[in-house]
């Protein structure tokens, strides 16, 4: 299995666009994390899905930030506008069941907005 | 998710010294796992703990979970320049979701 797969790695944009990170979970895990991290905030948890379904996203920042999940093999993250606040970086993890055997966690995108 | 405290923040070692990073928690946790993020690199599970008083070991790696499910600590015996990184403590409840700890920057100096 090739891992839990994010694109893009880099993503440099300007104050006000859409950017849209994208996810691929481990074929077989049920569920999907998305998580933002920062020096000054660590890791913190935005959003995660059940079996693609959203189970809890008290953790997005505000109503600029979205996630969906269309199917088991795909999810996004998208915000809009962008703002320089949001400059991070954005990991993408996957796990079965439980969590027992741990996640498993994209390279993540880093997220530069000037 | 549930909180917990990490300490210490950072710590800087000799190469062959030891090193050890505590979670702490106020409330009993179910289970807790172990991550290590190298620089510039993503976090990698390590180890889960259930068990009250468990230790399991991961050659020069050792983990340990508190008798009452409160705490937990990760201790490296001879530290290698391969040990670089941030360690994290993720506690787990009732929910799927994993709340992070604050880590523990490793610095192994040669």
């Amino acid at each position: 299995d090739a891992g839990v797969i994010q694109s893009p790695r880099h993503e440099v944009t300007e104050m006000g666009q859409e950017v849209t990170l994208r996810c691929k979970p481990i074929s077989g895990h049920n569920s999907l994390f998305w998580y933002r991290q920062t020096m000054m905030r660590g890791l913190e948890l935005l959003i995660y899905f059940n079996n693609n379904v959203p189970i809890d996203d008290s953790g997005m920042p505000e109503d600029r930030f979205s996630a969906k999940m269309p199917n088991a093999s795909f999810s996004t993250l998208k915000i809009q506008p962008s703002e320089p606040r949001d400059s991070a970086v954005y990991f993408c993890a996957s796990s079965f069941g439980q969590g027992k055997s741990g996640y498993t966690f994209g390279s993540g995108t880093r997220l530069t907005v000037v | 998710g549930q909180q917990v405290m990490q300490i210490p923040q950072y710590q800087h070692v000799q190469e062959g010294e030891d090193f050890t990073t505590y979670c702490n928690s106020s409330t009993t946790l179910s289970n807790i796992q172990w991550y290590k993020q190298r620089p510039g690199g993503h976090p990698v599970f390590l180890i889960q703990l259930v068990k009250s008083g468990e230790v399991k070991k991961q050659k020069r790696l050792t983990f340990q979970f508190g008798e009452a499910k409160k705490n937990s600590s990760l201790h490296i015996t001879a530290t290698q320049t391969t040990d670089v990184g941030t360690y994290f403590c993720a506690p787990g409840g009732s929910a799927r979701q994993l709340t992070f700890g604050s880590g523990t920057q490793l610095t192994v100096l040669p």
